[in-house]
Order: structure tokens, then C-alpha cells, then sequence
């Protein structure tokens, strides 16, 4: 079984400002974890995914997160927001048999 | 748009009746998920198809609830005898095999209401 806790349900930043979204994960067999955003009245967008490798992987619109996995954490960053980042992000991991956990989701407001 | 459709977008019924929503995942991708999403939670997974073949079920999936994925390209999920416990937005998520694991493509989802 597998769980993920995303530990923020809200996070208000002003612009340019840097973000953290925290995610922690718990599994009995080995995972990987992606986060996707979803903006207003659409679909969910993959940001990043961590695989294997280096630990801080880098995604799209400047951001990036680090697999720590004595912590069995994966944080999500981006040193400077802008108001377009403002939309929910999601935490996942999937095994590879392809089951598949989310997290409760993090709302990123980002204030001018 | 990451390439995966999914009609209707919204869909609005009466408690009892049957609803179908139909995914048209990338063409190339051979497994296809179908998710539950309601408001301020995360998607929680219903099933999935490798190709034609359905190979695992949520416990979430009643009964009343029935996926197909004829030849292996499009799905539709029927949900029958609605309730309004079942309103809630419907994604479909077309995947790549990455190394050990899928890459999911989702698509915009049908928001279903049950009146």
C-alpha cells in the first residue's frame, strides 16, 4: 500500500517571491514520483518526475524538486513565482505495476 | 492540450439514469487510466487498461460502474443508476512506458452532475 500527504492545503505567496510544496510519501515497494499542476477547469499537466538518477530534477515553468529518500520526501520549489503559477499541484507516486496515489493537492495563490 | 479528449466536457443528469464519457487517449500509448476527482481532493484511481485488457479495479468502482476499451484505443466508462454521490469531475490519462513506470497524459476531464 502507498499513501502521499501533501502537507500544506494552502500556500499564499507574493509575486516573485520563492515557493516550497511540501509532499512526503510512504510505500512498501519502490515508487516514483511525478508533481502535476492543474489550472481552473482543466486537466491536470505533468510538471516533473523523478525516475532514477540525480535527486533534483528539473520540470517546466522554472520549477524543480528534490527526492530525499531517507525522508521520503519530494518537495516542489521555484525561486521566484509569478501570478500565472497560481493553480492546485498535486503529489504522486506510482509503482511499476502502474497503480498510482495522489495527494489532496496544494493551492498556490500567488499575490501581486 | 496534451493530446487526450474526453466528451462531453460537462454533463448534467437526474439521479437513476445512465451517463457514458468516452477518452480518446494518445494513439500510440497502450495503457489508459480513468480517475475520480471531487472538489478539494486529489484523483483517485478507478481502473486501468493495458491495451483491450481491464487489469485492475478500485475498490471505489461499484457495480454500477463499468469500463470498456474495445480494440484497444478509446475507452468509455459507463456509470449506471446514478447517484449524487457520484458528481464529481471524471479524467482519463493516457500513458507512455518510462523506464520501469508510466507517464500519465491527462486529459480535461468530464464534470458530471447528478441532480
Amino acid at each position: 500500500a502507498q499513501s502521499v500527504t501533501q502537507l500544506d492545503s494552502q500556500v499564499p505567496v507574493f509575486e516573485e517571491a520563492p515557493v516550497e510544496l511540501r509532499c512526503n510519501y510512504s510505500s512498501s515497494v519502490s515508487v516514483y514520483l511525478f508533481w502535476y499542476v492543474q489550472y481552473p477547469n482543466q486537466g491536470l499537466q505533468l510538471l516533473l518526475k523523478y525516475l532514477s538518477g540525480s535527486t533534483l530534477v528539473k520540470g517546466i515553468n522554472g520549477f524543480e524538486a528534490e527526492f530525499n529518500k531517507s525522508q521520503t520526501s519530494f518537495h516542489l520549489r521555484k525561486p521566484s513565482v509569478h501570478i500565472s503559477d497560481t493553480a492546485e499541484y498535486f503529489c504522486a507516486v506510482i509503482t511499476n505495476a502502474g497503480k498510482s496515489t495522489f495527494g489532496d493537492g496544494t493551492t498556490l495563490t500567488v499575490k501581486p | 492540450d496534451t493530446g487526450v479528449s474526453q466528451n462531453p466536457r460537462h454533463k448534467i443528469t437526474k439521479r437513476g439514469q445512465n451517463v457514458t464519457f468516452r477518452c480518446d487517449p494518445i494513439s500510440e500509448h497502450n495503457r489508459l487510466y480513468w480517475y475520480r476527482q471531487t472538489l478539494g481532493q486529489g484523483p483517485e484511481f478507478l481502473t486501468y487498461f493495458q491495451n483491450e485488457a481491464q487489469l485492475e479495479k478500485s475498490r471505489l468502482l461499484s457495480d454500477r460502474f463499468s469500463a470498456e476499451r474495445p480494440k484497444g484505443s478509446f475507452s468509455t466508462l459507463e456509470i449506471q443508476r446514478t447517484e449524487q454521490g457520484d458528481s464529481a469531475m471524471y479524467l482519463c490519462a493516457s500513458t507512455v512506458r518510462d523506464r520501469d513506470t508510466d507517464t500519465q497524459y491527462f486529459g480535461p476531464g468530464t464534470r458530471l452532475t447528478v441532480l
